[in-house]
């Protein structure tokens, strides 16, 4: 079974605060995905990566950046960390070469920045 | 602006009746499709992929699309409580940088299986 782990389901942190979200996954996936979850906006990817080192903005990039120093993990990071950015994070997998048929979820974060 | 556009619902169907789910896209460059499915407080599951104009079926779900229209659409026959949920559409792009392809999701259409 694909496995993606993510580092907290719910996180709660102040406006200003650096954030990282963590995501691991188990089954060699070269591509990495974060999407943010929103009531009435749906999921919006922000960035994603093929390859170790390697990063590409997504849909909505501002605000946030990412670290991926190992294969199995990706990390997103929340330089300072406003009030607009409570949402829902998902990370996500697949092998390189598909098209998504193979990208899977993990738990998702639930942050919340008061 | 690459957009995939589902409407949001509820839409209520009676158990065991077929369940019609619709999508539409902008960008007639988009080459695969998919259908998720999120249930209340979890992250989305793929329930189905389709690739060439036409019909897939697995099971109980069919998948639909239609190119020249740019829509796709989701049936399920036989609806269970159990198929409540979030239903979203998602779309590959690809994107400059080459590698890895992001899919670009509608906003989700929210189903109800009335028992």
């Amino acid at each position: 079974d694909v496995k993606v782990t993510q580092s907290s389901r719910y996180l709660v942190k102040r406006t200003g605060e650096k954030v990282f979200l963590e995501c691991v996954q188990d089954m060699d996936h070269e591509n990495m995905f974060w999407y943010r979850q929103d009531p009435g906006l749906g999921l919006r990817l922000i960035y994603f990566s093929y390859d170790v080192k390697m990063k590409e903005k997504g849909d909505i990039p501002e605000g946030y950046s990412v670290s991926r120093e190992k294969k199995e993990r990706f990390s997103l990071i929340l330089e300072s960390a406003s009030t607009n950015q409570t949402s829902m994070y998902l990370c996500a997998s697949s092998p390189l070469g598909t098209g998504g048929e193979e990208q899977y979820f993990g738990p998702g974060t639930r942050l919340t920045v008061t | 602006q690459k957009e995939v556009e589902q409407n949001s619902g509820p839409l209520s169907v009676p158990e065991g009746a077929i369940a019609s789910l619709n999508c539409t896209y902008s960008d007639r460059g988009s080459q695969s499709f998919f259908w998720y499915r999120q249930y209340s407080g979890k992250s989305p599951e793929l329930i189905m992929f389709i690739y060439s104009n036409g019909d897939k079926e697995d099971g109980r779900f069919t998948a639909q699309l239609n190119k020249a229209s740019q829509y796709v659409s989701l049936l399920i026959r036989d609806s269970q409580p159990s198929d409540s949920a979030t239903y979203l559409c998602a779309v590959n792009m690809v994107y400059s940088g080459g590698g890895a392809d992001g899919l670009t999701f509608g906003k989700g259409t929210h189903l109800i299986i009335q028992p």
